[in-house]
C-alpha cells in the first residue's frame, strides 16, 4: 500500500537555528498539505498546494516559515529561524484530487516531531 | 467558520464492550465527515467518511459513524472494543464553502482497558 514518507521523524534544533522537513506524497495525487499539530491538539494546515502552486497558506507565518513543490510532486517546509513555541509535530498529507473535489480523502504521512531547545 | 467538537479528552472502555467517540460539527455548507486514528508518535490513518447518502458509513478495522444531520453529530462507534483500538481520534470537517478547507476537532483520546 502506497504511504506518505517524511523525514526526517525526529529533530532537535536550538533556536534561531534553521531546519527543514521533506515530503513525499503517494504517488499521482495532485494535492499536497503540511499541517502542524501541537501535543494534545488536532492538526492545523499551514500550507495547501496543487500541483506545484499554493492554493492556501493563510495560516503559515510567513516571517520564518517557506514551502516550496517545484517540480509538484515532493515538497520541503523550512523555518528560519527555529522559536521554542515551533516545538509540534509537522505533519504531511496528500490526496488524488484536491480543490477539484470535496470528497476528497487526505492521507497522512508519520510526522516530523520537532523539538526547539 | 466551520468546527468542529468533541467533547470528551478520554474515553474509557473495557475490552468487549461497545465503543462510542462524540463529534458535532458547524458548517455552513453541506458536510463532509472524517474519522482519523493516530498512534503514538505515528502521523494519522483514516478510517472513514460520510459525503452523502446512507446515515450509516462502515469503515476500517470495524469502526462505523452514524450522520444525524438535525443533531449535526457524527459519532464514532464500534460494537466491541479491543485493547489495539487505544489511540487518539480525530473527527474532522470539510465544507466547499470554506474553501475545501480540513477542520479537525481536538481529539479523544480512547483508553481499552483488557
Amino acid at each position: 500500500e502506497a504511504e506518505v514518507a517524511q523525514s526526517p521523524r525526529y529533530k532537535i534544533t536550538e533556536k534561531s537555528q534553521a531546519v527543514a522537513f521533506w515530503c513525499d506524497p503517494i504517488s499521482g495525487h495532485a494535492t499536497l498539505y503540511w499541517y502542524r499539530q501541537i501535543l494534545g491538539q488536532g492538526p492545523e494546515l499551514l500550507v495547501q498546494f496543487q500541483d506545484e502552486s499554493v492554493v492556501d497558506d493563510s495560516q503559515l507565518p510567513k516571517d520564518r516559515f517557506s514551502a516550496e513543490r517545484l517540480k509538484g510532486v515532493d515538497s520541503t517546509l523550512k523555518i528560519q529561524p527555529a522559536e521554542l513555541g515551533d516545538s509540534a509535530m509537522y505533519l504531511c498529507a496528500s490526496s488524488p484530487r484536491g480543490l477539484a473535489d470535496t470528497t476528497d480523502t487526505q492521507y497522512f504521512g508519520p510526522g516530523t516531531r520537532l523539538t526547539v531547545l | 467558520a466551520q468546527s468542529v467538537a468533541q467533547p470528551e479528552d478520554q474515553v474509557n472502555v473495557a475490552e468487549g464492550n461497545p465503543l462510542t467517540v462524540k463529534c458535532t460539527y458547524s458548517v455552513s455548507g453541506n458536510p463532509y465527515l472524517f474519522w482519523y486514528v493516530q498512534y503514538p508518535n505515528r502521523g494519522l490513518q483514516f478510517l472513514l467518511k460520510y459525503i452523502t447518502g446512507d446515515n450509516l458509513v462502515k469503515g476500517s478495522y470495524g469502526f462505523e459513524a452514524e450522520f444525524n444531520k438535525s443533531q449535526t453529530s457524527f459519532h464514532l462507534k464500534k460494537p466491541s472494543a479491543l485493547v489495539s483500538d487505544s489511540a487518539l481520534y480525530f473527527c474532522a470537517v470539510r465544507d466547499r464553502a470554506a474553501g475545501n478547507k480540513l477542520t479537525f476537532g481536538g481529539g479523544t483520546r480512547v483508553l481499552v482497558k483488557p
